[in-house]
Formats: structure tokens, sequence, C-alpha cells
């Protein structure tokens, strides 16, 4: 069982590049989600999807898209990349929404580091 | 707006002694806090986790205390071990609506 698995695992952009990151689960939940890391930034919410079909803004939206492929893969795609975008990216999902029960629980990636010159 | 905000930033702890990290959130409606840890390399993981109901819990050396008056929860590790170093997230989040991380704690445990 490989959980969450996030493709590539490093990339390096030029400014200016597109990319599409990849994310698929094999635990059969509905809601899944794109974390970026930065140092002393914690952990921020770019978009998320609660169910199959939907996808919502998270905290910094701007610069991704996403998309929701079917209910085990959720892409995360940067159009034109900039070195603010430089960063190591997280996807993660859960069974049933966000919060309130155990359901909530999120299973993370090993994460897509990711840097553009 | 920091919804969740987390200290300290980074935190050298003897083994055996104990480590505590602490938060304090803003939103009342926030109805679950759960803790995750970040070993380097790897994806964060739940640790630990408490709803408002109870103002404690335990799962071996980790427990979490929750001050629901004074809007803050704290993770405390006994008998700190090498093994627990890493960084540690709180989140808090509300109902459905996404968890919102904290800004993160290294952990460093010496022998």
């Amino acid at each position: 069982n490989a959980g969450v698995t996030q493709t590539p695992k490093f990339q390096v952009l030029k400014t200016g590049q597109s990319m599409t990151l990849q994310c698929a689960q094999d635990m059969n939940h509905n809601s899944m989600y794109w974390y970026r890391q930065d140092p002393g930034m914690g952990l921020r919410l770019i978009y998320y999807s609660a169910s199959e079909g939907t996808t919502d803004k998270g905290e910094v939206p701007n610069g991704y898209n996403v998309s929701r492929l079917n209910k085990r893969e959720f892409s995360l795609r940067l159009e034109s990349a900039a070195p603010s975008q430089t960063s190591v990216y997280f996807c993660a999902s859960s069974v049933a929404g966000s919060g309130g029960a155990g359901a909530n629980v999120l299973t993370f990636g090993a994460g897509s580091r990711l840097t553009v010159l | 707006q920091q919804q969740v905000k987390q200290s300290p930033q980074s935190l050298i702890v003897q083994k055996g002694g104990i480590s505590i990290i602490n938060c304090a959130y803003e939103n009342t409606a926030f109805d679950y806090f759960p803790w995750y840890q970040q070993f380097p390399g790897k994806g964060p993981a739940l640790l630990i986790a408490i709803r408002p109901d109870v103002s404690e819990k335990k799962e071996g050396r980790f427990t979490i205390s929750f001050n629901k008056s004074a809007k803050q929860f704290s993770l405390h590790i006994m008998d700190s071990q090498p093994g627990d170093s890493a960084t540690y997230f709180c989140a808090a989040s509300k109902g459905n609506t996404p968890l919102v991380f904290g800004k993160g704690t290294r952990l460093s445990v010496i022998a």
C-alpha cells in the first residue's frame, strides 16, 4: 500500500516555464490537498478538493491551477513559474471532508522539491 | 492574519527531558486540534489530536494539553529521545474546513 505518491521528487525550472506536479492516492480517500512548505512559514494550503469534481482555493492559490482528474489523482500546475514558487510541495488526502471526526486525518506524500531559477 | 501561532520556532532538549511546544489560536469555532510530526525528507504524519471537549489527551510519551478559555494547546513530550528530533506542527480546523497549520517547531534532542 503506497499511500500518497507524488511525482516528480525534484524539479528545476527556469522562470516562465510550466510544469505539473502529479499526486495519486490508493486509499479511496475523498478529499485531497496541495500544501507548500517554506522555511519559517509552515504548511500553507494552495488548493484542495473536498470530493471528486470539486476544487477550492486555499490560502496561497495565486500562480497555481489544479485538476481533480478522478478520485485517485489531484494535479497541481504552474503555468509560468516564478522564483517565489521555489518550495517543497506536499500532496495530502483524507477520508472524508476536512476537520470533523477522525476521518480528517491527513496522509501526506513525501514531497516534491521545486526550484525556480 | 495567522490563525494558529506556534512557539518556539526551535527547541533543544536534553535526552530524558520534557519538550514543550505551544500553540495559540484565534478562531473559537475550531473544533479539532492535531499535532503532526515531520522527519527530514519526509511528509508530515499525524502524531496525536484532541477535541475541545477534553482538557488532556495522552498517548505514550506524548500529551496534548488544551485550554479552551485561553485558546491555547500544547504538546508535551516526556522522556525525550534523540529519535524524537523532528519538526512538529500544530494545526486546527472547524467542521469540514481544511486544516490550518502553525509555522512549525524544530526539536533537537541531544544526548
